[in-house]
């Protein structure tokens, strides 16, 4: 496994609620990313956190919000749930953002919204 | 929003069989390519990345290929034994530090 660690495993909430996701990243790693994989897809990136500061996003609205902690651990917020949310959400972490680095990923929170 | 294709999307073969995949990616900007090993209900595991045109790499039974300037990367498992049974996918990265754009994998069955 790879020390990453995803908080819950699963959960289910209603259309309109909101959740938070938890990742702690691998030990040195200062930047974790976030991707949502939605049944037959592949996983779609949402952004990334980097020494507590967003580093970039994908085409996700503002209702997907993050944050990063001085520990490098990450969570993931989503308001006003949609079904359409309903995915497997991963989080990755890695090392220094210069050079090509590998990213190294949890075992996901499956969300289901109802 | 960077197509990434991957081909077969499943592949069912006996124990002992070789076999490859192929994954496709824009072959402008290209800064690396990554390729994930994902069982079913573990974290994906990260197999190779691969940054050079004519790049190959290898681990174990399993190796990897790259062509940046025609768009292509192609996976291959000699030997295919039970437990390479998993989802293989490949992501492509425009730039450092940012998004890996994934293809939607390839299953691989492999049966006694």
């Amino acid at each position: 496994e790879t020390g990453v660690t995803q908080s819950p495993t699963h959960l289910i909430k209603t259309r309109g609620q909101q959740v938070t996701l938890r990742c702690s990243s691998q030990s040195g790693h200062n930047t974790v990313s976030w991707y949502q994989q939605a049944l037959g897809q592949g996983p779609q990136f949402i952004f990334q956190y980097y020494r507590e500061e967003e580093n970039g996003r994908g085409n996700f609205p503002p209702r997907f919000s993050g944050l990063q902690f001085p520990n490098y651990s990450s969570e993931l917020n989503v308001n006003a749930l949609e079904l359409d949310d309903s995915a497997l959400y991963l989080c990755a972490s890695s090392g220094d953002l210069a050079g090509v680095h590998e990213q190294y990923f949890g075992p996901g929170t499956r969300l289901t919204v109802t | 929003i960077l197509n990434v294709e991957q081909s077969p999307q499943s592949l069912h073969v006996q124990e002992g069989d070789s076999t490859n995949f192929t994954c496709s990616f824009p072959s402008s900007n290209f800064y690396a390519l990554h390729w994930y090993r994902w069982e079913t209900a573990k974290s994906p595991e990260a197999l190779f990345v691969m940054t050079l045109n004519g790049d190959e790499k290898k681990k174990g039974r399993i190796s990897a290929t790259l062509n940046t300037k025609e768009g292509y990367s192609y996976l291959y498992i000699k030997g295919s034994q039970p437990e390479d049974s998993a989802t293989y996918l490949c992501a492509f990265r425009v730039d450092s530090g940012y998004a890996l754009n994934f293809g939607k994998g390839t299953s691989l069955l492999v049966t006694p």
